[in-house]
């Protein structure tokens, strides 16, 4: 098993630009995660989404949409990128086993916006 | 509002000496959880407790919900080289999702 992927790795935009980060889990679980990540900073919830097909805004959505694909895969875009919006983007995935969850993280992508 | 603070922001310590850090909040948490995270990697799971008063270890590291469950403890003894990594803490208000992650404190050992 892969886990939680994402692509890219590594990515920089100018100030207006659009893209969007991809994030596949290959554990079947339902519930999949956007978060942010900036220096001295702990994690801040983008969106979520607790099973294929809903999605719920997080702590901090504003500059993003997200769409749940399919079970597997959770994808963030930023329709028009912004300086504010530089970071280091991680995805997770999370199973529930005797009422406890477990979340499992991506690897992250590095956002630079110029 | 942050929910959850974390104790001390940054920590540098030499091989074989003891730590703890702190994770602390005013809102009582059905679990709380401490991941560690390695530079260029994503947060991986260290532990979770939910009882109030619960005391979890893991080898070395010594985990402690607080009796009010709105406190945490991690306790590393003779810590090493490769315990070095921010260690967040996240609590859950129910036993579904959307947790809240600290800031982090950041751990360096130094051999």
């Amino acid at each position: 098993n892969a886990g939680v992927t994402q692509t890219p790795k590594f990515q920089v935009l100018k100030t207006g630009q659009s893209m969007t980060l991809q994030c596949a889990q290959d554990m079947n679980h339902n519930s999949m995660y956007w978060y942010r990540q900036d220096p001295g900073m702990g994690l801040r919830l983008i969106y979520y989404s607790a099973s294929e097909g809903t999605t719920d805004k997080g702590e901090v959505p504003n500059g993003y949409n997200v769409s749940r694909l399919n079970k597997r895969e959770f994808s963030l875009r930023l329709e028009s990128a912004a300086p504010s919006q530089t970071s280091v983007y991680f995805c997770a995935s999370s199973r529930f086993s005797g009422g406890l969850e477990t979340q499992y993280f991506g690897p992250g992508t590095r956002l630079l916006v110029l | 509002t942050q929910l959850l603070e974390q104790s001390p922001q940054f920590l540098s310590i030499q091989e074989g000496e003891n730590l703890t850090v702190y994770c602390n909040s005013s809102s009582v948490f059905s679990s709380l959880q401490w991941y560690r995270q390695e530079p260029g990697e994503g947060p991986v799971l260290l532990v979770t407790v939910v009882t109030g008063g619960e005391v979890k270890k893991l080898k070395r590291l010594t985990f402690q919900f607080g009796d009010a469950r709105k406190d945490s403890s991690l306790h590393i003894t003779a810590a090493q080289p490769g315990d070095t990594g921010l260690y967040l803490c996240a609590g859950a208000r129910t036993n579904a999702g959307k947790s809240t992650f600290g800031d982090g404190t950041t751990l360096t050992v130094k051999p």
